[in-house]
This record gives structure tokens, C-alpha cells and sequence, in this order.
């Protein structure tokens, strides 16, 4: 079975400039999340999508990130304009489902990490 | 917000000794979950503890989970080089019904050759 696949792996960019992160998700699974992790620290989640849909979004900075989920597949997540203290590891998970039906066991893919400069 | 805190920040060992991490929480929880962080790499999914658990074992893992206390413990037990790692817990709270995840700062563990 194939992992989560995130792209690109590493990425460096000058403050207010924009980026994007990709992610694919293991098939079937209906949950994705998309993480920051600052160094030394704990994931923070950002959103979490079911399918399509967004489910929590409580922590994203709205007012520079941004995220989709199309087709409630592949997601990506972007950052316009980026600031010096976004510079972290993008982590993206997918779980089979979430909520009290499932275990909510994650699973991760590499992460994407993000240097401003 | 950061419910998890894990103690210690930090632990070193030698190899075959036998590594103990603490987890606090702070809300009633659906279940906790622990995983490893290699550095560099994504998270792996060790083990999950439900809240009516317990202890749960998984061949060298062995976690226990205290409720009243809000309070997980993770032992690895016989040590080896390749148990280097971060790892975190994260709860599933009570609250929720989206399955959301919150990581605690996670413990950093050395196991020298």
C-alpha cells in the first residue's frame, strides 16, 4: 500500500512570496490533515478536510494560508504572502475516517519543509 | 493549544536499558495515541490506548493510561540505537467528534550504542 506522498520535499523562498504544498493522500481515505511543525515542537493542525469538506480550520491563519481539497483526493495547501515565522515542516496525514466511529490512527507523509527568507 | 506535555524534553540512554516517557493531558479524551518522529522524517503511528484501556502492549512498547490522573506513560523496553527519535502523544478529546489530534511537545530520545 502506498504511503502519503507529499511534494515538493524542500522549499526556500524570500518573505512575502507565495508557495504551494501538494499532497496525496492514501486511497481511500476519507480524511486528510495538513499539520505545521514548528522546530521543536508538536504537529499543529492547520485544517482538517472529510472528502471534500472542511471539518476543523480553527488554527489557519485565513488571512495567508489557504487550502483545497478537490474531488476529496489529492489537497493542496498555499501560503500567500509567506512570512519569516511560517518557515516549519508541512505535515500532511490521512486517516480511513475520524470522529467517535473510527480510530483516528494518522498516517504521515514526509513533510515539506518550508524556509523563509 | 498544546494539551499533551511529555516529560522528559529530553532522554539518553544506552543501548538495552529500557526508556520510560510521560504524557499529561488536560480534557477528557476518546483515546491517546503515541508516535515516533525520526528526524527529518514524517510521523509513524505506534500505538493507540482507547479511554476505557488501561494498558496496551505492542511488541517492545508497553503503554499505560491513567485517567483520573489525565496521564500516559510509554516504556520501550530493551533499548536500541535505532529507537532514536522524537516521540510525541496526542490526544483525541472528549469535546470533539471530528477525530482532531493534539500533540504535545514531544520527548527526544538518544539510545547510544
Amino acid at each position: 500500500e502506498a504511503g502519503v506522498a507529499q511534494s515538493p520535499r524542500y522549499k526556500i523562498i524570500e518573505k512575502r512570496q507565495s508557495v504551494a504544498f501538494w499532497c496525496n493522500p492514501i486511497s481511500g481515505h476519507a480524511t486528510l490533515y495538513w499539520y505545521q511543525q514548528i522546530l521543536g515542537q508538536g504537529p499543529k493542525l492547520l485544517i482538517q478536510f472529510q472528502n471534500n469538506g472542511v471539518v476543523d480550520d480553527s488554527q489557519l491563519p485565513k488571512d495567508r494560508f489557504s487550502a483545497e481539497r478537490l474531488k476529496g483526493v489529492d489537497s493542496t495547501l498555499k501560503i500567500q504572502p509567506a512570512k519569516l515565522e511560517d518557515s516549519a515542516v508541512y505535515l500532511c496525514a490521512s486517516s480511513p475516517g475520524a470522529g467517535q466511529v473510527y480510530d483516528n490512527e494518522q498516517f504521515f507523509g514526509p513533510g515539506t519543509r518550508l524556509t523563509v527568507l | 493549544s498544546q494539551q499533551g506535555e511529555e516529560d522528559p524534553q529530553a532522554l539518553s540512554i544506552q543501548e538495552g536499558e529500557n526508556a520510560t516517557m510521560n504524557c499529561s493531558y488536560k480534557t477528557s479524551i476518546n483515546n491517546l495515541q503515541w508516535y515516533r518522529q525520526n528526524s527529518g522524517r514524517g510521523l509513524v503511528h505506534l500505538i493507540l490506548i482507547r479511554s476505557n484501556e488501561r494498558e496496551k502492549h505492542s511488541g517492545r512498547l508497553r503503554v499505560t493510561l491513567d485517567t483520573s490522573k489525565k496521564s500516559s506513560s510509554l516504556l520501550i523496553t530493551a533499548s536500541r540505537a535505532a529507537d532514536t527519535a522524537s516521540y510525541f502523544c496526542a490526544t483525541d478529546a472528549r469535546s470533539s467528534n471530528t477525530g482532531k489530534l493534539i500533540f504535545g511537545q514531544g520527548t527526544t530520545l538518544q539510545v547510544k550504542p
